[in-house]
C-alpha cells in the first residue's frame, strides 16, 4: 500500500473491555514497531517485530498488552481488560529492513479512549 | 536506556524568521537521529535525519546539526512559513544493536505567525 494503514482510527471502549488494533505496514517492510502516544507527549516504544519474530517487547506496560504478527505482514496489538490509563494514540510504524538507519514510516494512529 | 530531552516545549516565531529546536541524548551508542513533524490528528512524518558519521545535513529550508561529543543535536528551520506550524519531535536510536526502537523527545509546538 501507499503507507502504513491502521484501523480502527477511533475506538471508545468501556473499562474492562478487550480491544484489538490492526496495522498494515508498507508492503515488503521487514520491521514493524508499535508506539503509544499520550496526549501532549512524544511516542513511547512498545514492541518491535522483524518479520514474524517479536524481537523486543520491553516497552509493553503490562501483561494486558499483547502483540502479534503471525505471517510477517499485518500486526495486531491487543489490550485486555482496558483501563482508563490505556487511553492514548497507538502508532504503528514500519521500515524496509532491519539495517542501519532505514527510514521508519508511521501510520496515522488508532485513538483509544477508555471510559 | 536512552533518554532524550527537547527544548523549548513551545516556540512562536514570525513568518520569515528562523526557528531552532534543541535536543540532548544520554546514550553514547546512539547513532541515528531523525526529526519528525506531527500535525494535529496525524502520525509523525519524517522531515530529516542524520547519522553519527556526519556533523550537519541540509535539505532546502531545514538543517540538522549533530555534536557527538556534547551529545546534542539541533533542528534549524529558515524562512518559516505558516504551514511549518506543527509539533516537532527529535528522536535517537542505535542501529548497531538489536534494539531498533526510537526514543523520542517530548516535542516542541512551533507556531508561525503570519
Amino acid at each position: 500500500g501507499a503507507g502504513v494503514s491502521q484501523s480502527p482510527r477511533y475506538k471508545v471502549a468501556k473499562r474492562g473491555q478487550d480491544v484489538a488494533l490492526r496495522c498494515d505496514p508498507i508492503s515488503g517492510h521487514v520491521s514493524l514497531f508499535w508506539y503509544q502516544q499520550a496526549l501532549g507527549q512524544g511516542p513511547e516504544f512498545l514492541t518491535y517485530f522483524q518479520n514474524e519474530a517479536q524481537l523486543d517487547k520491553s516497552g509493553l506496560p503490562s501483561d494486558r498488552f499483547f502483540a502479534e504478527r503471525p505471517e510477517g505482514s499485518v500486526s495486531t496489538l491487543k489490550i485486555q481488560r482496558t483501563q482508563q490509563e490505556d487511553s492514548a494514540v497507538y502508532l504503528c510504524a514500519s521500515s524496509w529492513t532491519a539495517g542501519d538507519g532505514n527510514t521508519i514510516y508511521f501510520g496515522e494512529g488508532s485513538w483509544l479512549t477508555v471510559v | 536506556g536512552e533518554n532524550v530531552e527537547q527544548h523549548p516545549s513551545t516556540l512562536s516565531v514570525q513568518e520569515g524568521d528562523s526557528a531552532v529546536i534543541k535536543c540532548t541524548y544520554s546514550d553514547s551508542a546512539s547513532n541515528y537521529f531523525p526529526w519528525y513533524k506531527q500535525e494535529l490528528g496525524k502520525g509523525p512524518q519524517l522531515i530529516i535525519d542524520i547519522r553519527s558519521n556526519v556533523g550537519e545535513k541540509k535539505d532546502q529550508r531545514i538543517a540538522v546539526t549533530l555534536n557527538k561529543t556534547a551529545k546534542h543535536f539541533s533542528l534549524h528551520i529558515t524562512e518559516t512559513q505558516p504551514e511549518d506550524s506543527a509539533v516537532y519531535f527529535c528522536a535517537a536510536s542505535s542501529m548497531d544493536t538489536g534494539r531498533r526502537a526510537l526514543t523520542f523527545g517530548s516535542g516542541t509546538r512551533l507556531q508561525v505567525q503570519p
